[in-house]
């Protein structure tokens, strides 16, 4: 596709239910990032993947957080038992190579109600 | 490790008017720094990076900033801005070479005035 796509752009969700969030990053990319973006905050590093290989997940806040992106493409960000403090957007970025420009997708906004 | 300050959490500038928005970082190793802008609603969209080279960098919209490492800032500035520039603004700084996590600011919302 033309850019990072995200879906769904929002999700309301009750506590205590699971979510999953997807991205689908530039063709041929091959890092993928997954940031948290708490209302009036900047984007907060969530964790990091070089093709299928997660590499860096140091800053998922919880093991209720898990992320995949088995065939080095998609990738999924998966909340269990979903909490008030999670409502956040939840931003992903690819980037084709090391030093180059990571672009972002527009983002998933979950609210837990 | 780095961080990022972003001491000013709105600025509003009337249109026509210069601009200058104020980012701080922290680090042991050396530096790449980036500015972002997010419109509301919309993603990330990135105005310039500085990874090497000449400190003062050129971005898209008319935007630059200069990277002055024994102050460890990297102010963003716009000689004029227009109604459009109305957004946040982040600066961001990540280690360099390799794989390295970006780390962002708190961000600045720019207000311009008609």
């Amino acid at each position: 596709g033309a850019g990072v796509s995200q879906s769904p752009r929002y999700k309301v969700a009750k506590r205590g239910q699971d979510v999953a969030l997807r991205c689908d990053p530039i063709s041929g990319h091959v890092s993928l990032f997954w940031y948290q973006q708490a209302l009036g905050q900047g984007p907060e590093f969530l964790t990091y993947f070089q093709n299928e290989a997660q590499l860096d997940k140091s800053g998922l806040p919880s093991d209720r957080f898990f992320a995949e992106r088995p065939e080095g493409s998609v990738s999924t960000l998966k909340i269990q038992r979903t909490q008030q403090e999670d409502s956040a957007v939840y931003l992903c970025a690819s980037q084709a190579g090391y030093n180059t420009e990571a672009f972002f997708g527009q983002g998933t906004r979950l609210t837990v109600v | 490790a780095q961080s990022v300050t972003q001491l000013d959490s709105q600025v509003p500038v009337f249109e026509e008017a210069p601009v200058e928005l104020r980012c701080n970082y922290s680090s042991s190793v050396s530096v790449y720094l980036f500015w972002y802008v997010q419109y509301p609603n919309q993603g990330l969209q990135l105005l310039l990076k500085y990874l090497s080279g000449s400190t003062l960098v050129k971005g898209i919209n008319g935007f630059e900033a200069e990277f002055n490492k024994s102050q460890t800032s990297f102010h963003l500035r716009k000689p004029s801005v227009h109604i459009s520039d109305t957004a946040e603004y982040f600066c961001a700084v990540s280690g360099s070479g390799g794989y390295q996590k970006v780390t962002f600011g708190t961000g600045t919302k720019l207000q311009v005035i008609p």
